[in-house]
């Protein structure tokens, strides 16, 4: 059962466009949904966090759009450009009612091309 | 800044041989994980440790064991590996179970012949 569906699988964009990445949950106990940004060779490194009690959240040229009743959160770049060109993992957790926190569950990945 | 590191950045291995993978952190957190990483799958949970000496398992354990003897080091095991366990690993580490944030290490890619 996969429980982060994440689209498009890969996707081109022209440098200075909006890149758009979409993920979808099944696990309505899911309250923190992070994007992880990966390079060839590298770990991924998060790149942006949401939690459910708000509906947006922007760093610099990367937002997060949380839609809690349908489930879904999206990661907009805006201005993107030939440097944002990676794999883009969307992912969620759960926590716990004693405070603890679960691994992560993560989406299937986005390998972004920006044009010059 | 956080550093977790992998023991190897590469290596080969054969049908049946036991194998060790080992991750260490610097920032004394609680919390570590391992996932592997294959194309089109994303990164898919193996196990991960809450504490010395403390295991869960994750969505794909099987065929995998794990040790943490020490906070800063946590040891993912393939006890006779097999060709299906291919694969990207990744380790990484967290504060811990109130924080949220997982720092990665560069990965391991592991080669089954």
């Amino acid at each position: 059962q996969q429980q982060v569906k994440q689209s498009p699988q890969s996707l081109i964009v022209q440098k200075g466009g909006i890149s758009i990445i979409n993920c979808a949950y099944e696990n309505t106990a899911f309250d923190y949904f992070p994007w992880y940004q990966q390079f060839p060779g590298k770990g991924p490194a998060l790149l942006i966090a949401i939690r459910p009690d708000v509906s947006e959240k922007k760093e610099g040229r990367f937002t997060i759009s949380f839609n809690k009743s349908a489930k879904q959160f999206s990661l907009h770049i805006m201005d993107s450009q030939p440097g944002d060109s990676a794999t883009y993992f969307c992912a969620a957790s759960e926590t716990y009612s004693g405070g603890g926190a679960d691994g992560l569950t993560f989406g299937k990945g986005t390998h972004l091309i920006i044009q010059p | 800044d956080v550093k977790v590191t992998q023991s190897s950045r590469y290596l080969v291995k054969r049908t049946g041989e036991k194998v060790f993978l080992e991750c260490v952190q610097d920032m004394d957190h609680e919390n570590m994980f391992w996932y592997r990483q294959d194309p089109g799958l994303g990164l898919r949970l193996i196990y991960f440790s809450y504490d010395v000496k403390m295991k869960e398992k994750g969505d794909i354990p099987e065929g995998y064991s794990v040790s943490r003897e020490k906070k800063e080091r946590f040891s993912l095991i393939l006890e006779s590996a097999s060709t299906n366990q291919t694969s990207m690993y990744l380790c990484a580490s967290r504060e811990g179970a109130s924080s949220y944030e997982q720092y990665f290490g560069p990965g391991t890619r592991l080669t089954v012949t």
